[in-house]
């Protein structure tokens, strides 16, 4: 079975330029989670959806930061205008309905420069 | 709200030395408790996770963890490590019965020496 997949794996770009990062959820799977890697703050969770609704984005750093899912087998999220200090890895991760266990994506290593 | 505390940074161990790293959590009963490994460029992939019923639980890549409730610990062992080992080792803890999401730790380094 293919797991969460996500795009771009890698992306540079420069600052002030709009970023889309993309996933795709297991199959099945109806709760999507976004999250961010740094090395100063570790792994944090931007954002989660049940059945494409958002119900937790209390993560998300600021206004320049955007999540959709408009549908059960795709979610972005969006970064604009993008700064150096969003450089980071972000994850994308899906759970069963009612699972208590997340599966995740290879991460969109992204860079602002 | 749960917390999970990973005290070691970075561990150094010899390939074929046992393995024993630590996880502590902050939970007011008990709680749902993971392992992810991610190596350098890849993802968190699960170990193993804890529920409920034995406490000892096995996992891939002949991992095994321990839930000791009286110490509040989850800790990861391997009787034997190999240098494919080498990567960072996230315990997590979710809260059974309400928003399950699990809070992560910080991380710990395994470094593997030949």
């Amino acid at each position: 079975d293919a797991g969460v997949i996500q795009s771009p794996r890698h992306e540079v770009t420069e600052m002030g330029q709009e970023v889309t990062l993309r996933c795709k959820p297991i199959s099945g799977h109806n709760s999507l989670f976004w999250y961010r890697q740094t090395m100063m703050r570790g792994l944090e969770l931007l954002i989660y959806f049940n059945n494409n609704v958002p119900i937790d984005d209390s993560g998300m750093p600021e206004d320049r930061f955007s999540a959709k899912m408009p549908n059960a087998s795709f979610s972005t999220l969006k970064i604009q205008p993008s700064e150096p200090r969003d450089s980071a890895v972000y994850f994308c991760a899906s759970s069963l309905p009612g699972g208590n266990t997340i599966y995740f994506g290879e991460g969109s290593w992204l860079t602002v420069v | 709200a749960q917390s999970v505390t990973q005290p070691d940074i970075h561990i150094t161990v010899s390939e074929g030395a046992s393995l024993e790293l630590r996880c502590n959590y902050s939970y007011g009963a008990t709680p749902y408790l993971f392992w992810y490994v991610q190596s350098p460029g890849q993802g968190l992939q699960l170990l193993l996770k804890y529920f409920s019923g034995d406490t000892l639980v096995q996992g891939i890549k002949g991992f095994e963890a321990e839930f000791k409730r009286s110490q509040s610990s989850f800790n990861l062992r391997k009787p034997s490590v190999h240098w494919s080992d080498a990567a960072e080792y996230f315990c997590a803890v979710g809260a059974p019965g309400g928003s399950y999401i699990p809070t992560f730790g910080r991380g710990t380094s395994l470094i593997v020496h030949p």
